[in-house]
């Protein structure tokens, strides 16, 4: 079945740095989302690209959907304690299933 | 209330009892699913369900036994769960659930908080 590449799958990062993680696919994708999760909650939408080069901002993160639509990647700026969490990447592949393929998850720890 | 909510949010259950969790949706959407996540695993599709019909099984269990009765509710019922199901279950919603090739925005997945099911 399709799956996705997700790294890494763990940082440490101290309070203000940048973090950058990606997703890779061995198909074409229509749809790139990533998604954060909290501990014991559901995943929370953070960004959704639906074209092929689309760079999207949502306050200090940003992500970008591959201009080959096999990859995408998710930069979070100047980190505070509360990113910390697990952060999924999931899409829709072209001529898939219905299905949403999720990542494995990268889980942040951000040290103050 | 906003969003996907779900309830319970903990769930303690022996072998033997009978259970339902529920989920509603608060965005007008037409598609709900219940997935399954278990530690260091990938999030697993269980249901798929599409104004009130039942387009996918993941080949689930039939212990697990859904129900939607309406587009903005869905149930999972719980019978004689073994240990190994304990996990975070998980309710999401979108406004359609997807054509094949096309994953646009009406496609995209909101969840809800989840409900930890135990089982003793």
């Amino acid at each position: 079945g399709q799956q996705l590449n997700q790294s890494p799958q763990s940082m440490f990062i101290q309070e203000g740095e940048d973090v950058s993680m990606n997703c890779t696919s061995s198909s074409i994708f229509n749809t790139w989302l990533w998604y954060k999760q909290d501990p014991g909650e559901g995943p929370v939408l953070l960004i959704a690209l639906y074209k092929a080069g689309e760079l999207t901002s949502n306050g200090r993160l940003t992500a970008q959907f591959g201009i080959t639509r096999k990859d995408s990647f998710l930069n979070i700026s100047a980190s505070i304690p509360s990113d910390v969490g697990i952060y999924f990447c999931a899409g829709h592949s072209q001529g898939g299933s219905e299905k949403l393929v999720f990542g494995k998850g990268m889980k942040l720890t951000v040290n103050p | 209330e906003t969003g996907v909510t779900q309830t319970p949010r903990h769930l303690v259950m022996g072998m033997t009892n009978k259970k339902s969790l529920k989920c509603e949706q608060h965005l007008g959407h037409n598609a709900m699913y219940w997935y399954k996540q278990s530690a260091k695993k990938p999030l697993e599709l269980m249901f798929v369900y599409s104004l009130e019909e039942r387009v996918e099984n993941n080949s689930v269990p039939s212990r697990f036994s859904p129900e939607c009765p309406n587009s903005s509710h869905l149930f999972l019922h719980l019978h004689t769960l073994q240990p190994e199901d304990s996990a975070l279950y998980l309710c999401a919603s979108s406004q359609s659930p997807g054509i094949r090739g096309a994953g646009g925005p009406t496609d995209t997945q909101y969840f809800g908080p989840g409900t930890r099911l135990t089982v003793l």
